[in-house]
């Protein structure tokens, strides 16, 4: 069975802290999909990243940082220097072979605070 | 270019009633996904197409059906409603699918708010 834990709830942080949002996965496939999404409060779901399971290099964009490490089933997130703007509810997702596709599974999300 | 789009935005129906959703992708996409999004939850994956054939389905019960259309646009039929489906319904679309392709990233719809009394 897969399965993605995002053990944080909610995080409340002030400006120019860094965060990390965790997440854990259990899979017994050996070919899966990693995904980051950021729901904002308007609501749609926007992609971060992506990452295959073949793939364990740690990837930097901008403010954001992806660090996975297969070793622990982690793809742990984290933000450098929050701003206001980071505030959202982050999903992480596991994608898993399923009858000729993929099956996509959500963690619960973690929802983010940053105060000015 | 045009994102994600749904329809309707909100529906408001009586249980035991059906209710037929509708999406329409990113021009070029060839996968729509639907999922179920109750309030302070992750998204429920339902269905997965590609190319108008079921790719991947989730743990819903079979008043949930789903069609894929030649424009690659998209329906979500759910009969007999319960309180229970009471949610936001999300469409995602994204380039493909299939297991040769590997997951893509998906780029989702507003959602349509689907309430049940």
């Amino acid at each position: 069975a897969q399965k993605v834990t995002q053990a944080q709830t909610e995080i409340s942080v002030v400006e120019k802290e860094d965060v990390t949002l965790d997440c854990v996965y259990e899979t017994r496939d050996t070919t899966y999909y990693l995904f980051w999404y950021k729901q904002p409060p308007s609501g749609e779901l926007v992609f971060l990243i992506r990452r295959n399971s073949f793939d364990e290099q740690n990837e930097i964009s901008g403010r954001y940082s992806w660090n996975f490490q297969k070793s622990t089933s982690s793809f742990n997130f984290t933000i450098t220097a929050s701003q206001v703007v980071d505030s959202a509810v982050y999903f992480c997702a596991l994608s898993a072979p399923n009858t000729g596709g993929f099956k996509t599974i959500f963690g619960a999300g973690t929802r983010l605070f940053v105060k000015a | 270019d045009a994102g994600v789009t749904q329809s309707p935005t909100h529906l408001i129906k009586t249980r035991g009633q059906h209710v037929t959703l509708r999406c329409s992708p990113i021009s070029g996409h060839k996968s729509v996904s639907w999922y179920q999004q109750v309030l302070g939850q992750g998204p429920q994956f339902i269905f997965q197409y590609y190319e108008k054939e079921e790719r991947g389905r989730g743990n819903f019960p079979d008043r949930f059906s789903a069609r894929q259309f030649p424009n690659y646009s998209s329906e979500l039929n759910v009969n007999a409603l319960l309180l229970g489906d009471s949610a936001l319904y999300l469409c995602a679309s994204s380039l493909r699918a299939g297991l040769a392709g590997g997951s893509y990233e998906q780029y989702f719809g507003p959602g349509t708010r689907l309430t049940v009394t």
